[in-house]
Order: structure tokens, then C-alpha cells, then sequence
């Protein structure tokens, strides 16, 4: 079983530009997670999909990040503008069935590495 | 929002030794999983354990849900379960929303 793709695997951009993330989760999983990850700190919850609908996005910095699910498959997250406290790992998670953490084949993919200078 | 202590926040060990790692949570939880995060980033999901005790080879975990606390025991430790742990929990209280720990460094050398 192929695992959850994300891409790509490491990005550097100057402060004030926008970034673009891709994710592509595990066929038939109807959930996608976006995770920022702080180095020292453990990953925290951006946005959750359900399908291509948001089931919680209140972690978002809406007034930079969005993020979209059309078809209900793959996944893009952008930054715009960038600061340099967005530096951090982003990572995609998927899983057959909703409820954040409930363990249904709940799979992280390897993540995007950004720094902002 | 629920507050997740993970102890302790670094460990050395020797191969084949043993180890305990705990998370301590502040409020009664639903969820709760324990992941293995490697050196090159990538996370595994090792345990889904709200409550009980499970096992998977040399890796077992415990969760006393009335204490607020979990337990995650590592025996007969090798190289390759170096990296960062993780005890991440979602409150009873409503929101699903995951909390992660800062995490548990765990670096075994050969």
C-alpha cells in the first residue's frame, strides 16, 4: 500500500513570498490532516478535511494560510506572505474515518521542511 | 485546552536496555496514541490506547485514564528505536482536536 505522499520534501523562501504544499493521502482514506511541526515541539493540527469539506480549521492563521481539498483527494496548503516564524516541518496525515485521532489506519506522510529567511 | 507533559524530555540508553517513557495529561481524554517519530521525520503510529494495556513486540503501553497518565515501555532497547516520542491526546470534553507532547528524545547506542 503506497503511503501518503507530500511534496516537496524541502522548500527555502525569502520572507513576504508564498509557498505551496502538495499532499496526495492513502487511496480510500476520507480524512486529511495538515500539521505544522516547530522543531523541539510536537506536530500541531492546522486544518482537518472530512472528503473536500473542513471539519476544523481553527488552528489556522487564516490571514496567511489556506488550504484546499478539491475532489476530495489531494490536498494544497499555501502560505502568503511567509514569516519567518512559519519555519517548520508540514506534514499530511490521512485516515479512513474522522474524529482527529481515532485509529483508523491514522498514516503521516514525510513531511515538508520550509525555512524562511 | 488540555495540556500534555511528556517525561523525560531526553534519554540515552545503552543496547538491550530498558526504558520507561510517561505523559501525564490535565484533563480526561478520548484519544490518546503514542508515535515513534524517526531521524529522518517521518512519524509511526504505535499505539491507539484511551485506556488499558497493549502490546507489540518490545513495545508495550499503559494508560490509567482515572490518573491522567500513560505509559509507554521500551524493553530491550536497539539503535533503531532512536528518535523523538510522542503521547498525543484529544479531551473528553468536546473538541477532537489532537494535542501533541513536546516529546521524549531517545537516542540507544550501539
Amino acid at each position: 500500500e503506497a503511503g501518503v505522499a507530500q511534496s516537496p520534501r524541502y522548500k527555502i523562501i525569502e520572507k513576504r513570498q508564498s509557498v505551496a504544499f502538495w499532499c496526495n493521502p492513502i487511496s480510500g482514506h476520507a480524512t486529511l490532516y495538515w500539521y505544522q511541526q516547530i522543531l523541539g515541539q510536537g506536530p500541531k493540527l492546522l486544518i482537518q478535511f472530512q472528503n473536500n469539506g473542513v471539519v476544523d480549521d481553527s488552528q489556522l492563521p487564516k490571514d496567511r494560510f489556506s488550504a484546499e481539498r478539491l475532489k476530495g483527494v489531494d490536498s494544497t496548503l499555501k502560505i502568503q506572505p511567509a514569516k519567518l516564524e512559519d519555519s517548520a516541518v508540514y506534514l499530511c496525515a490521512s485516515s479512513l474515518g474522522g474524529r482527529g485521532l481515532i485509529n483508523y489506519g491514522y498514516t503521516f506522510g514525510s513531511g515538508t521542511r520550509l525555512t524562511v529567511v | 485546552g488540555i495540556q500534555v507533559e511528556q517525561s523525560p524530555p531526553d534519554l540515552i540508553l545503552q543496547e538491550g536496555a530498558n526504558s520507561t517513557l510517561r505523559c501525564n495529561f490535565s484533563d480526561s481524554v478520548n484519544n490518546l496514541q503514542w508515535f515513534h517519530q524517526n531521524p529522518w521525520g517521518q512519524l509511526i503510529n504505535l499505539f491507539y490506547i484511551p485506556s488499558g494495556t497493549k502490546q507489540n513486540g518490545r513495545l508495550s503501553a499503559t494508560t490509567v485514564a482515572t490518573e491522567r497518565y500513560s505509559l509507554l515501555y521500551i524493553s530491550s532497547s536497539q539503535t533503531t528505536d532512536s528518535g523523538v516520542y510522542f503521547c498525543a491526546v484529544a479531551s473528553s470534553g468536546g473538541s477532537y482536536i489532537p494535542t501533541f507532547g513536546r516529546g521524549t528524545s531517545l537516542i540507544v547506542h550501539p
